[in-house]
């Protein structure tokens, strides 16, 4: 099947500082992935719909300026936390779709994000 | 945009009992639905999905059934064993202008008692 891989697995970060997670689709390109953001003991809130070659586009309530979303090739999406700050502090997930028109998803494995 | 709405928060059932989660959507133009195992600290595993042409579907002791008319869908698990405690989210895909988005209930934290 197919394979979402995301990086870093975990991460802790200092209070204004960046992050930068990875979601690379390893055997299919993937022209359009979705960034999730999972509290704990809640669910995945869609965040952002990234899109191959052009800008992502955003769910009502999330800041552009503050979760940047960069999908510069087929098999490579990145999410950058700008200036991080503790209530930041989640479990981040990536999604892909294998083909396009197929709405199936393949997820990343996660990212912890702590932010001190 | 499409909502998901998700019941129970918890459910309690004894080993071999069966278990039953229950979904809505609003979005009448959602076609997919899939339902997805969340272990703790782990990504969310794809168990079984329905399209809106289809009423019934299943796969061993999982099952869901799906009414478009009353846009709500349910997950049926039979002869429940401890390891499928899990949370467990519905989540509907409407068809929109930027693609196939994933909207997911609130879950379902699953416990199975030896």
């Amino acid at each position: 099947g197919a394979v979402v891989s995301q990086h870093p697995s975990w991460v802790i970060c200092k209070s204004g500082t960046s992050v930068k997670i990875e979601c690379r689709s390893l055997d299919f390109q993937a022209t359009t992935m979705f960034w999730y953001r999972q509290f704990p003991k809640q669910s995945l809130m869609l965040m952002a719909t990234s899109n191959e070659g052009s800008k992502a586009t955003y769910e009502q309530g999330v800041e552009k300026d503050k979760f940047l979303i960069n999908h510069a090739s087929l098999t490579l999406s990145t999410l950058t936390v700008t200036s991080a700050h503790p209530e930041d502090s989640s479990f981040y997930i990536c999604s892909a779709p294998p083909g396009t028109g197929k709405n199936i998803q393949y997820f990343g494995a996660g990212t912890r994000l702590s932010v001190l | 945009g499409e909502n998901v709405e998700q019941h129970p928060s918890t459910l309690s059932v004894q080993e071999g009992d069966s278990a039953v989660i229950k979904c809505t959507y609003s979005d009448s133009a959602s076609n997919y639905f899939p339902w997805y195992k969340q272990e703790l600290g782990k990504r969310p595993q794809l168990i079984i999905d329905i399209r809106s042409n289809v009423g019934e579907k299943k796969d061993q002791r999982i099952a869901v059934t799906l009414n478009k008319t009353a846009k709500h869908f349910s997950l049926h698990i039979t002869e429940t064993q401890p390891e499928d405690s899990a949370v467990y989210f519905c989540a509907a895909s409407p068809v929109s202008a930027g693609g196939f988005k994933t909207i997911f209930g609130a879950g379902t934290r699953l416990f199975v008692k030896a």
